[in-house]
């Protein structure tokens, strides 16, 4: 079965600053990955997802991820957040040949001061 | 109007009642899920539905029941609930291929 790790559980920036949330999954075999943004007192949204193709990968709000399959990662990076990212955030994973299960990982919180 | 519409959005409960969370859709999706997120520990699957004859536990089933009544509406029940299943709900929708989930505003849970 697969299942997803966000070793960041909390993170602090100032605006502007660069992130990066970490997130590794356990599977072995083909993958589709996502990142989920939860706003404050909001509903999940998608925030970019990776099937196949080219491994780095453009969301939304200038979010982007990087597939890292030896390492069995997608971390999520934006070079320059703002005070409007503050959010909780999540990496999902589902078999590629079984879709039936969506996994979640714990989530990071990212708080951003101006 | 909302993709995923849950009802009720908040709700106080004693130890011991029944209770049933609603969720419809209007995607016209097959799939469903119920979540339960809890801090620290993500979203965690409860049940999920591929049709209305297709009913699957997920990680964390025990104390929880559902029933898909059509293809739009999917509820979670709580047979007698207990303060550990304090927590907020989720439920989402998916294409047959799981390309993106759609979720619900979310049901604010309290057993007390």
């Amino acid at each position: 079965a697969q299942s997803v790790s966000q070793h960041n559980h909390h993170v602090i920036l100032s605006e502007a600053a660069s992130l990066e949330l970490g997130c590794n999954y356990s599977y072995g075999g083909t993958v589709n990955l996502f990142w989920y943004v939860q706003y404050p007192g909001q509903h999940l949204q998608l925030l970019l997802k990776y099937f196949s193709g080219d491994p780095l990968v453009k969301g939304i709000k200038g979010f982007e991820a990087e597939f890292i399959k030896s390492k069995f990662s997608f971390n999520l990076r934006k070079p320059s957040v703002q005070w409007s990212d503050t959010a909780e955030y999540f990496c999902a994973v589902t078999a590629a040949y079984n879709t039936d299960k969506l996994i979640f990982g714990t989530g990071t919180r990212l708080q951003v001061f101006p | 109007d909302a993709d995923v519409t849950q009802t009720p959005r908040n709700r106080i409960t004693k130890t011991g009642k029944r209770i049933m969370l609603e969720c419809s859709q209007t995607k016209g999706h097959d799939r469903m899920y119920w979540y339960r997120q809890d801090p620290g520990l993500g979203l965690r699957l409860i049940y999920y539905s591929f049709d209305v004859k297709d009913i699957n536990k997920g990680e964390i089933s025990d104390g929880y029941s559902v029933s898909r009544q059509a293809q739009a509406k999917f509820s979670l029940s709580l047979e007698s609930a207990i303060p550990n299943q304090t927590a907020l709900y989720f439920c989402a929708t998916s294409d047959i291929k799981n390309t993106e989930a759609f979720f619900g505003q979310g049901t604010r849970l309290t057993v007390v």
